[in-house]
């Protein structure tokens, strides 16, 4: 199975802060990678996918990049509403496997 | 409205069999989409479990392989999850998912499976 890495596990951060998630891949997935967002006892929803692209609908302040075995989930202007875990996923082999999450927190 | 609807028992025994439905509403579970199960332990990540095609290819994760099942009933528009010899690990919230390409965009609101005795 691949390992994906995330880190921070949390982080804190005030409203209008960039934010940014690291993934790792255990080995390369070229862009093979989507990142979800999580509310407190919600599905998941997709943001990002295929690295850096923006799912329809999702705000621009969140962005992707990276390929290969680093990648980087950027929130370029936290905002209240973004209070969440985000969970970076590959799709490069099967079984498909999620980042371990970074919680998100506001200062 | 495009829906995924979880039900099932929020409670089996050890040892025992967790079953799950899934009934699939405002889509065509004949669709070009995977219809797959993710759970969650409580306070963890996330972890798929396997998934289904309309024409009954699967793919299991092969962790799980051994105890899982999934299946599909597509004149009831319902996908199921068959997980055996369940143990205290097995307890999470159980998600019913799809896929459309590698984008898992429909999502069930999950349902809490507890093993215990």
């Amino acid at each position: 199975d691949i390992q994906m890495t995330q880190s921070p596990s949390s982080l804190s951060a005030s409203v209008g802060d960039r934010v940014t998630i690291t993934c790792q891949a255990s080995q390369d997935i070229s862009n093979y990678l989507n990142w979800y967002q999580q509310k407190p006892g919600k599905a998941p929803k997709l943001l990002i996918y295929t690295a850096s692209n923006l799912e329809a609908g999702v705000p621009s302040r969140f962005s992707g990049s990276g390929s290969g075995t680093d990648f980087i989930f950027t929130i370029s202007s936290l905002q209240p509403e973004d209070i969440a875990t985000y969970y970076c996923q590959q799709y490069d082999n099967l079984p498909l496997t999620f980042g371990g999450g970074t919680k998100v927190e506001i200062k | 409205q495009v829906q995924l609807q979880e039900s099932g028992p929020g409670l089996v025994k050890p040892s025992g069999t967790l079953s799950l439905t899934c009934a699939v509403s405002g889509v065509s579970i004949s669709s070009a989409n995977w219809w797959s199960w993710v759970r969650q332990s409580p306070g963890k990540g996330l972890e798929w479990i396997g998934e289904i095609y309309h024409s009954g290819s699967t793919n299991y994760n092969p962790s799980l392989k051994s105890r899982v099942t999934v299946s599909v009933d597509k004149s009831k528009k319902q996908f199921y999850l068959k997980l055996t010899s369940v143990a205290s690990a097995d307890t999470a919230v159980y998600y019913c998912a799809s896929r459309y390409g590698w984008k898992y965009l429909l999502w069930g609101q999950g349902t809490l499976v507890t093993v215990s005795s």
